[in-house]
């Protein structure tokens, strides 16, 4: 039933390591996204696709690697992975096109020891 | 310009009582204004959303009031309950095809029972 699903809900890792976080979502979405929020709970935009297409590919490392192996999924690749990377990482849906209500995942909390 | 600035940082309520939430916003190509409420360990859920066509708008206890001449909106919530304590993020977006949406500094709502 759960629209928006990421796995896993939480990841404790060491830095340098490479990290995969994954996403689906069963609301027929055309459009799926990933957000980081930080310590102080804000939330920024860090990428968006369109029917497996890129669309917004802000500020952010290359070290983090977005995959859309289909409009239902998009999975987001961090390689050597560093302190500043602790957050919680949302995945969220919604309809093609602009103004459109995004429905959010639960969350991945990301732990760098 | 793309900043939304939103306040206060935390608000105490009483049971009963109107919660108030303020944003501000600079860039005028905005044209969609959406809250978010965001429970501990939940990803933020669409709450209320407005478009600037209209002065204000009501769904329960929640209202969003905007004032486009000073680039302002505003959450309220009428008879505050304990189960309406939260983060509150406003949010605003601009029409076209990538939906992206700017988001508040949020405000962690608490109301007493």
């Amino acid at each position: 039933d759960t629209a928006v699903s990421q796995t896993p809900k939480y990841l404790v890792t060491q830095m340098g390591n490479d990290k995969s976080i994954k996403c689906e979502q069963n609301l027929g979405h055309d459009t799926m996204y990933w957000y980081k929020q930080d310590s102080k709970k804000f939330l920024k935009i860090m990428f968006s696709y369109n029917n497996k297409e890129l669309i917004i590919n802000e500020t952010v490392p290359n070290r983090f690697s977005p995959k859309s192996p289909d409009k239902a999924h998009l999975n987001l690749h961090i390689n050597s992975l560093e302190l500043g990377d602790s957050a919680v990482y949302f995945c969220a849906s919604s309809p093609a096109g602009g103004n459109q209500p995004q429905h959010f995942g639960d969350g991945t909390r990301l732990s760098i020891l | 310009q793309q900043q939304v600035k939103q306040s206060p940082q935390s608000l105490i309520v009483q049971k009963g009582g109107i919660s108030i939430i303020n944003c501000a916003y600079e860039n005028t190509a905005f044209d969609y204004f959406p809250w978010y409420q965001q429970f501990p360990g939940k990803g933020p859920a669409l709450l209320i959303a407005i478009r600037p066509d209209v002065s204000e708008k009501k769904e329960g206890r929640f209202t969003i009031s905007f004032n486009k001449s000073a680039k302002q909106f505003s959450l309220h919530i009428m008879d505050s309950q304990p189960g309406d304590s939260a983060t509150y993020f406003c949010a605003a977006s601009m029409s076209g095809a990538t939906n992206k949406l700017i988001f508040g500094t949020g405000t962690l709502l608490a109301v007493q029972p």
